[in-house]
């Protein structure tokens, strides 16, 4: 089965410019998760998706941070514009339905801003 | 808001040692206790725990939780180099939110 994918695998942008991450869930799974995480720390939920409604963005920074699962399907996360204290790991993750117990994580995104 | 603290933040022992993380939470209603391990990427699924005092055992792996002091661990025996990575437990509540502990880093030294 294949897993979650996410890319790109790893980018380096300036401050103030824009970034964007995608990422395809396992097939047939509904729940989408986004993820934050900061060297040293555990992963910060940023956005839940259920097929394509927002379950949960209480964390999402709005005035900079934006995503999309327009057909219920991959996603794609936005940063914009960039700030030195984002660079981070944005993981994605899936699992098959809102009540499923486990949850599958891709590689992660690697975002640094200089 | 729920919450879970991992102990020690950071471990190293040698090869061989048994080791024992700890993860104590606080939640409003309780679904599940996952314990994940983060290497370079992405956190891989060791275990999932919903009842009190049935160990879930994996090789040298095993966690057992306790529901009603609102703990779990998770014990390594006769750790190798391989074990080395940051152990992440992870709170699933009924509406499938998740929170994470900060990890516990543990190095093994050959």
């Amino acid at each position: 089965e294949a897993g979650v994918a996410q890319s790109p695998r790893y980018k380096i942008i300036e401050k103030r410019q824009s970034v964007a991450f995608w990422c395809n869930p396992i097939s047939g799974h509904a729940t989408l998760y986004w993820y934050q995480q900061i060297l040293g720390q555990g992963p910060k939920l940023l956005i839940q998706f259920q097929n394509n409604g927002v379950v949960d963005d209480s964390q999402l920074p709005k005035d900079r941070f934006s995503a999309e699962r327009l057909k219920g399907v991959d996603s794609t996360l936005k940063i914009q514009p960039a700030k030195l204290e984002d660079s981070a790991v944005y993981l994605c993750a899936s699992s098959l339905q809102i009540t499923s117990n486990t949850i599958y994580f891709g590689e992660g995104s690697w975002l640094t801003v200089v | 808001e729920d919450k879970v603290v991992q102990s020690p933040l950071s471990l190293v022992v040698h090869e061989g040692d048994t080791v024992t993380l700890n993860c104590s939470y606080e939640v409003t209603n309780f679904r599940s206790l996952l314990w994940y391990k983060q290497e370079k990427k992405a956190p891989t699924f060791l275990f999932m725990l919903t009842s009190s005092g049935i160990e879930k055992k994996s090789g040298r792996l095993s966690s057992i939780l306790d529901k009603k002091e609102l703990f779990s661990i998770l014990n390594i025996t006769a750790t190798q180099t391989g074990d080395s990575a940051v152990y992440l437990c992870v709170l699933n509540n009924a509406g499938n939110m998740l929170t994470f502990g900060g990890g516990t880093r543990l190095m093994v030294k050959p």
